[in-house]
């Protein structure tokens, strides 16, 4: 089974504090994802990557940034953590072409203080 | 409006009840749709493809309604693990990528 690991379950910060959202994935798939999920309001996409290297924008990117310098592992960073970044955040990967099957991560709870 | 919507519920419904949820969407440029289960506290979990003609997976029928822009999700003979939010995943092309676009989800609480 596909194992896409989430560093911590849950993260408290404080306002203006950079964060990093570590995720990582055991299954050499090329798509990776990172979502925010907020009640009533669904998974909302942040940021992914196709490759190493790569990335786009979803359609939520305003404060924050990611890094993938490596296939398995795909990083979310918040530059200066603000109070409405309190949010669910969930990793995922798929395979190349199938992007629509995805594995998730477990999530991070991030409460900004 | 929103590109993809559900009624968020919950529905309350007992064990051995039939229950469908239906989730519309937008784009009629549409490809692809998929529904995602979520159990409480838990990462979503893909629950099964809807095909243009509709397709089965045990007491799961799912279908699509080009024509209405929606998709449905039919639960025979509910059980309370059904119990769960349900999320309809919307496909389609854009920017020179496939965008996968999440409803807010539906949950269901199945009772004794």
């Amino acid at each position: 089974d596909v194992k896409v690991t989430q560093s911590s379950r849950y993260l408290v910060k404080r306002t203006g504090e950079k964060v990093f959202l570590e995720c990582v994935q055991d299954m050499d798939h090329e798509n990776m994802f990172w979502y925010r999920q907020d009640p009533g309001l669904g998974l909302r996409l942040i940021y992914f990557s196709y490759d190493v290297k790569m990335k786009e924008k979803g359609d939520i990117p305003e404060g924050y940034s990611v890094s993938r310098e490596k296939k398995e592992r795909f990083s979310l960073i918040l530059e200066s953590a603000s109070t409405n970044q309190t949010s669910m955040y969930l990793c995922a990967s798929s395979l190349a072409g199938g992007g629509e099957k995805l594995f998730f991560g477990s999530g991070t709870q991030l409460s900004v203080l | 409006r929103k590109e993809v919507e559900q009624d968020p519920g919950p529905f309350n419904v007992p064990e051995g009840a039939t229950v469908a949820f239906n989730c519309t969407y937008s784009n009629s440029a549409s490809q692809s749709f998929f529904w995602y289960r979520q159990d409480c506290r838990k990462e979503p979990k893909l629950l099964m493809s809807v095909y243009s003609s509709g397709n089965e997976d045990g007491r799961f029928t799912a279908q699509l309604n080009r024509a209405s822009q929606y998709i449905s999700l039919l639960i025979r003979d509910s059980k309370l693990s059904d119990s769960a939010t349900y999320l309809c995943v919307v496909i389609w092309f854009s920017g020179g990528y496939n965008k996968l676009i999440f409803g807010a989800g539906t949950r269901l609480a199945v009772h004794p």
